[in-house]
């Protein structure tokens, strides 16, 4: 069965120091990965994905994801964070079936000026 | 136009009672997910909609759960006999597939707060 798991439930940084949120994969066959990122009171917003081709992503808001098929990862990076990316985040998969997402935990990333 | 959007925002209702809850994707979009959030966990995948037709409904937790895109673009998910399990975020999803690949990227709705008591 297809999962995603998020090794962490809090992440904490420090304004301007970059940060990486965690995600390992299982799947059978290639997987289609995902982040998203949850604001209080507001729906999910897609932040990137790794469908095919470059290991390095790049998304929304400066994130990028890093696909590693060796240790079946796909973290989430910035260089620089900022006050404002205080949020949920979530990794996904898509499942065997096709179209639905299964979701990660969530980690929770608090960042501190 | 505007993204998905969800009605009501915030449901409470006593147990046994039942509700409706209400998915306006965005125009359109082609396939519709639901997918239920609990407290401090990640959603969780309901059930699937291409146009009007349920493709998928296998994440749907009982027969209690009840889901329908008649005319292919407003969806309803219909929870009878609400139980305190039952409170949880229900999200809505659109995307402009047709295909359910998830290589389109999801749009999803703000989500009903579904509280039961």
């Amino acid at each position: 069965a297809q999962s995603v798991a998020q090794p962490e439930d809090q992440v904490n940084v420090a304004e301007g120091n970059p940060l990486t949120v965690k995600c390992t994969y299982s799947v059978s066959g290639n997987p289609y990965l995902f982040w998203y990122v949850q604001y209080p009171n507001r729906g999910l917003q897609f932040l990137l994905k790794y469908i095919t081709g470059d290991n390095l992503v790049k998304g929304s808001y400066g994130f990028e994801a890093e696909f590693n098929k060796s240790q079946t990862s796909f973290h989430l990076k910035k260089p620089s964070a900022l006050v404002s990316d205080s949020a949920l985040y979530f990794c996904a998969v898509e499942g065997i079936r096709g179209g639905k997402l299964i979701f990660g935990q969530g980690t929770e990333l608090s960042v501190k000026p | 136009g505007a993204g998905v959007s969800q009605s009501p925002r915030y449901k409470v209702a006593k147990r046994g009672q039942d509700v409706a809850l209400r998915c306006d994707p965005i125009s359109g979009h082609v396939s519709l997910f639901w997918y239920q959030q609990a407290l401090g966990q990640g959603p969780e995948f309901l059930t699937y909609f291409q146009n009007e037709a349920q493709l998928d409904k296998s994440g749907l937790p009982s027969d209690r759960f009840f889901a329908e895109r008649p005319e292919g673009s407003v969806s309803t998910l219909k929870i009878q006999r609400t139980q305190q399990e039952d409170s949880a975020v229900y999200l809505c999803a659109s995307t402009a597939s047709g295909t359910a690949l998830a290589s389109y990227e999801q749009y999803f709705g703000p989500g009903t707060r579904l509280t039961v008591t």
